[in-house]
Parts: structure tokens; C-alpha cells; sequence
């Protein structure tokens, strides 16, 4: 595709719930990451995929989260028994080859937890 | 880990006058690239600059870096209220697996 997409846009939900974050990211790119921001703050990092595999998940905050990439293309963020402090923007980015390429980031996903 | 680190955390300046922010990080880089955030939502990428070079410019955006100092620095000239926005640094690997690190940016108002 033309640049990186993220479904939904906005997310809504209620303490408890589980929910999933998807983000496509550019054709060809191999590695994908997932950020989390909170206001004020720079974007977190959460996980880095090369392929298909997790080939860095140190920023994940806890086993709630889970993200995967079967097929080395779209990734989906999980987010098990939801917290109000998970309330973020959670950015998607992909690059051609390797964190020492450039990123190209997704409009996000706003996660609300009520 | 490395870490860019912005300075300063705001900045307001008239338009059409220059902006000037800076970076600083820890450790030896790959290169280091600044992105601009509009709103909280999506970052774009504005410059890449890699650990062998000195200077890079696009457009009114001009970059310098200097690894001696592990510090770099955004200019953009002749603002625009179209610029008012958070830009960040983030430091960039110096191996393959290595993970980018941002700061928490620093946020441009350009006043009218």
C-alpha cells in the first residue's frame, strides 16, 4: 500500500475487556514495530518484528500484550484484561529492512480504557 | 540503551523567524533521524542523518550532527504557522536488532 494503515482509528472500551490493534503496514517492508504514546510523551516502544518473528519484544509492559505477524505482513496488537493507565495512542511503523532504516509510522490507534 | 533527548521541551517564536532544537543521546549511533507530530497522532519523518556525516539539509529544514558531542540540531528557517507541531529525535541503532529510542520532543508553537 501507498503508506502504513492502522484499524480503528479510535477504540474504545471497558476495564476488563480484551481488544486487538491492527496495522498494515507498507508492501515489501520486513520489519515492523509497535510504539505506544502517551500525552506529552515521546512514542514508546513496545516490539519490533523482522518477518514473522519477534525479533525484539523488551518494551512490552507486561503479559497483557501480545502482538503477532503470521504471515510477515499485517501485525496484530492484543491487549488482554484492559487497564485504564493502557489508555495511549498506539503507533504502528514499518521500515524496508531494519531499525537502521527509516520509519514510517501509521496515524494510530487512541485506545481509551473507561 | 541509547537516548535522544530534545531541548528545548517548548518553543514559541514568530513567524518567519528561525527554530532551532536539539537533541542529545548517549551512545554511539547508526545515524539519527527527526520526525514532526501534528495533534498526537501519526509521526512524519523529516530527516535521516547518519554517523558519517556532518550536515544534511531539506527544503528550509537543515540537520547537523555531531557524534563527538553525541548531540544534533533541527533548524528550520522562515517558520510557518504550518510547522507548529512536536518534533522528536530518535536515535538509531548501531546494530541490525537494536531498537530506536525517541525522546519526549519538543513542542513548536510558531505564533502569527
Amino acid at each position: 500500500g501507498a503508506g502504513v494503515s492502522q484499524t480503528p482509528s479510535n477504540k474504545v472500551t471497558e476495564k476488563g475487556k480484551y481488544v486487538e490493534l491492527r496495522c498494515d503496514p507498507i508492501s515489501g517492508h520486513t520489519a515492523l514495530y509497535w510504539y505506544r504514546q502517551s500525552l506529552g510523551q515521546g512514542p514508546e516502544f513496545l516490539i519490533y518484528f523482522q518477518g514473522t518473528g519477534a525479533a525484539d519484544d523488551s518494551g512490552l509492559p507486561n503479559d497483557r500484550f501480545f502482538a503477532v505477524r503470521p504471515e510477515g505482513s499485517v501485525s496484530t496488537l492484543k491487549i488482554q484484561r484492559t487497564e485504564r493507565g493502557d489508555s495511549a495512542v498506539y503507533l504502528c511503523a514499518s521500515s524496508l529492512s531494519g531499525p537502521t532504516d527509516t520509519q514510517y509510522f501509521g496515524p494510530g490507534t487512541r485506545l481509551t480504557v473507561l | 540503551s541509547q537516548q535522544g533527548e530534545e531541548d528545548p521541551q517548548a518553543l514559541s517564536i514568530q513567524e518567519g523567524e528561525n527554530a532551532t532544537m536539539n537533541c542529545s543521546y548517549k551512545t554511539s549511533i547508526n545515524n539519527l533521524q527527526w520526525y514532526r507530530q501534528n495533534s498526537g497522532r501519526g509521526l512524519v519523518h523529516l530527516i535521516l542523518i547518519r554517523s558519517n556525516e556532518r550536515e544534511k539539509h531539506s527544503g528550509r529544514l537543515r540537520v547537523t550532527l555531531d557524534t563527538s558531542k553525541k548531540s544534533s540540531s533541527l533548524l528550520i528557517t522562515a517558520s510557518r504557522a504550518a510547522d507548529t507541531a512536536s518534533y522528536f529525535c530518535a536515535t538509531g541503532a548501531m546494530n541490525r536488532d537494536d531498537k530506536i529510542i525517541f525522546g519526549k520532543g519538543t513542542r513548536l508553537h510558531i505564533l502569527p
